[in-house]
């Protein structure tokens, strides 16, 4: 057990919908990631978050959005859902927005599907 | 898309046998993580080696990495049937520290 946990676990919505993935941290980490994991395009970096500040940004669509809140618990909002959004959505974090030995400890996933 | 290849993409070895996994990536890196990944789970973290190290051990795990060749390998000793899963590497490469993943070896370890 990573720590970090996400919810929920599986998710099975239609083309067109909007659902929110929700990641709480490991104690102490002020860092959040989120990626996403697809058949076609691998593990992919989707955004960074770091003590409640967008620190970096990776392949994310425009209808995909992100936040970190005060207790620094994260959500990731998919709008728009289409077919080729299907696939496990990974959080992780780390105690420091970067650094040599910034070690990434990854949630168990949340696995989307749309139908 | 990706920028680390791992190679060989599958593997099958018999338990008690050494299993070695290589990864290449493209640019220069902060640091490099192995990650293993049971069917469709979460990645568990195994072991980091930052740029200026050449090899690390923990447990039956042995990284090394050679910034020159910009390539790391990972050898798993005395394998277990609990060792199959897939087994990723990821590199921070700039100033974001985001990891950038290669596309993973699938070791099968044959009781």
């Amino acid at each position: 057990d990573s720590g970090v946990t996400q919810t929920p676990k599986h998710l099975i919505t239609a083309t067109g919908q909007r659902v929110t993935l929700r990641c709480s941290p490991r104690s102490g980490d002020l860092s959040v990631y989120w990626y996403q994991q697809s058949l076609d395009q691998g593990l992919q970096f989707l955004i960074q978050y770091y003590n409640g500040e967008e620190r970096a940004k990776g392949n994310i669509l425009e209808r995909f959005s992100a936040q970190q809140f005060p207790d620094l618990h994260s959500e990731l909002n998919l709008s728009s859902l289409e077919l080729g959004d299907s696939a496990l959505y990974f959080c992780a974090s780390s105690p420091r927005a970067g650094g040599s030995y910034n070690e990434q400890f990854f949630g168990p996933g949340t696995r989307l599907t749309v139908l | 898309s990706q920028q680390g290849e791992e190679d060989p993409q599958a593997l099958s070895i018999q338990e008690g046998e050494n299993a070695t996994m290589n990864c290449s990536y493209k640019t220069s890196i902060n640091n490099l993580q192995w990650y293993r990944q049971n069917s469709g789970r979460g990645l568990v973290h195994l072991i980091l080696i930052r740029s200026n190290e050449r090899e690390k051990h923990s447990g039956r795990l042995r990284v090394t990495l050679d910034t020159s060749k910009k390539s790391s390998s990972l050898l798993i000793t005395a394998s277990r049937a609990a060792d199959t899963a897939s087994y990723f590497c990821a590199a921070t490469m700039d100033s974001s520290y985001k990891l950038i993943f290669g596309s993973g070896t699938r070791l099968l370890v044959r009781p």
